[in-house]
């Protein structure tokens, strides 16, 4: 059973402050990452993809992934009220380029 | 400007009374997928369209049906609606079904069952 595992939170953070999300892969041969941002009772909205090992920063936020230890990460700069949600990690194995499995999510409360 | 639409945004059905959930799409993707949701939960695939050809995920159950009339187009049909079947509804698309393809989602329908 291939499985993506979050820490399902919440985590609660000051306005301004730096949010670490974090997510773990059990399958070896997965090619592709995503963090989605779910609002309470939306759909989810991509925020960022990332393929390779190292960082890929876009605005305040920031993917890291590591391959080596099947873990992929989501700092959020500058926390503001409006990225409090459901912050989702996704994986699409490389047995299938249809399937794109998702963990629980995390519940992220950025406090003013 | 809306992609993906679902219709309709909320579904409330009876125990055991057939039900449709419907989508559409204007990118003209191949790829269709149905994902449910349920609360604090993670979202779970259901099944998929890569054109016309279906691929059901093995634990689907029975009860969940879909047909695709053509690119445009994807229903979901819940066939004896239990009360473990209430949850948000997820279509999604893409336009190839490649490692670093991304969905695009609809708004979703939350079904209650009662």
């Amino acid at each position: 059973q291939k499985e993506v595992e979050q820490n399902s939170g919440p985590l609660s953070v000051p306005e301004g402050a730096i949010a670490s999300l974090n997510c773990t892969y059990s399958d070896r041969v997965s090619q592709s990452f995503f963090w989605y941002r779910q609002y309470s009772g939306k759909s989810p909205e991509l925020i960022m993809s990332i393929y390779s090992n190292g960082d890929k920063e876009d605005g305040r936020f920031t993917a890291q992934l590591n391959k080596a230890s099947q873990y992929v990460s989501l700092l959020i700069r500058d926390s503001q009220p409006s990225d409090s949600a459901t912050y989702l990690c996704a994986v699409r194995s490389g047995g299938s380029n249809y399937k794109l499995t998702f963990g629980k999510g995390t519940l992220l409360t950025v406090n003013p | 400007d809306a992609m993906v639409i679902q219709n309709p945004r909320y579904q409330v059905t009876q125990f055991g009374k057939p039900v449709t959930l419907s989508c559409s799409q204007t990118l003209n993707h191949n790829v269709m997928y149905w994902y449910q949701q349920k609360s604090s939960q993670a979202p779970k695939l259901l099944f998929h369209y890569y054109d016309k050809d279906f691929n059901n995920e093995a634990d689907t159950p029975d009860n969940f049906q879909s047909r695709r009339p053509n690119t445009s187009f994807c229903f979901l049909d819940i066939r004896s609606p239990g009360l473990g079947d209430a949850a948000m509804y997820l279509c999604a698309t893409s336009s190839v079904a490649a490692f670093n393809e991304k969905l695009f989602f609809g708004s979703g329908t939350q079904l209650s069952v009662l």
